[in-house]
């Protein structure tokens, strides 16, 4: 059984168009995260959330709008989509013994 | 700012050599120092981490070396094979494993037959 499970794995979207990427955990963590991935493979902190409370945003621009509708899933929609958005969205989720990370989608902003 | 700087970007070895990965960190409250193992199309998978009342850990073939004082730690693979190919990052929390990690930007690692 997948551990951590993003969906989709691939979106391909015009400039301007709103997207979700939904995450779902079984592992009964109680902490979610996402990362985005740039090109050069960087890995960064957008958002966690712990047992459906946000309790990190990067100052990442408000056209990302997480949403943790129970502590075993934490959805990711995006507005007005822009090009630099373009990148590798991890889903993960953690206990004291460390990540468990999503397979990633690859969103390419077209 | 980068808290946690990682080198080098890419390292290509032979098989059975041993590469080293090395990062530095310069926030002092960091108390857990876990290295990820990304393979193309994969997420990130833990792979071995160490806490700073200790100097060396080793799990197989993976072996992280830390080094307090000089803010700084490592990761060795030993006898590297080409299944080993993949990027590896360090990364750093306050706290522990579930808190929020902060990544080094990654090492591309290839080894040769």
């Amino acid at each position: 059984d997948t551990a951590v499970s993003q969906t989709p794995k691939y979106l391909v979207t015009q400039m301007g168009n709103d997207k979700s990427i939904k995450c779902e955990q079984n592992l009964g963590h109680d902490t979610m995260y996402w990362y985005k991935q740039d090109s050069k493979k960087f890995l960064k902190i957008m958002f966690s959330y712990n047992n459906k409370e946000l309790i990190i945003n990067e100052t990442v621009p408000n056209r990302f709008s997480p949403k943790s509708p129970d502590k075993a899933h934490l959805n990711l929609h995006i507005n007005s989509l822009e090009l630099g958005d373009s990148a590798v969205y991890f889903c993960a989720s953690s206990q004291a013994s460390g990540y468990t990370f999503g397979s990633g989608t690859r969103l390419t902003v077209v | 700012q980068q808290q946690v700087k990682q080198s080098p970007q890419s390292l290509i070895v032979q098989k059975g050599g041993i590469p080293i990965i090395n990062c530095a960190y310069e926030n002092t409250a960091f108390d857990y120092f876990p290295w990820y193992q990304q393979f193309p199309g994969k997420g990130p998978a833990l792979l071995i981490a160490i806490r700073p009342d200790v100097s060396e850990k080793k799990e197989g073939r993976f072996t992280i070396s830390f080094n307090k004082s000089a803010k700084q730690f490592s990761l060795h693979i030993m006898d590297s094979q080409p299944g080993d190919s993949a990027t590896y990052f360090c990364a750093a929390s306050k706290g522990g494993g579930g808190n929020k990690l902060t990544f080094g930007t990654g090492t591309q690692l290839k080894v040769e037959l």
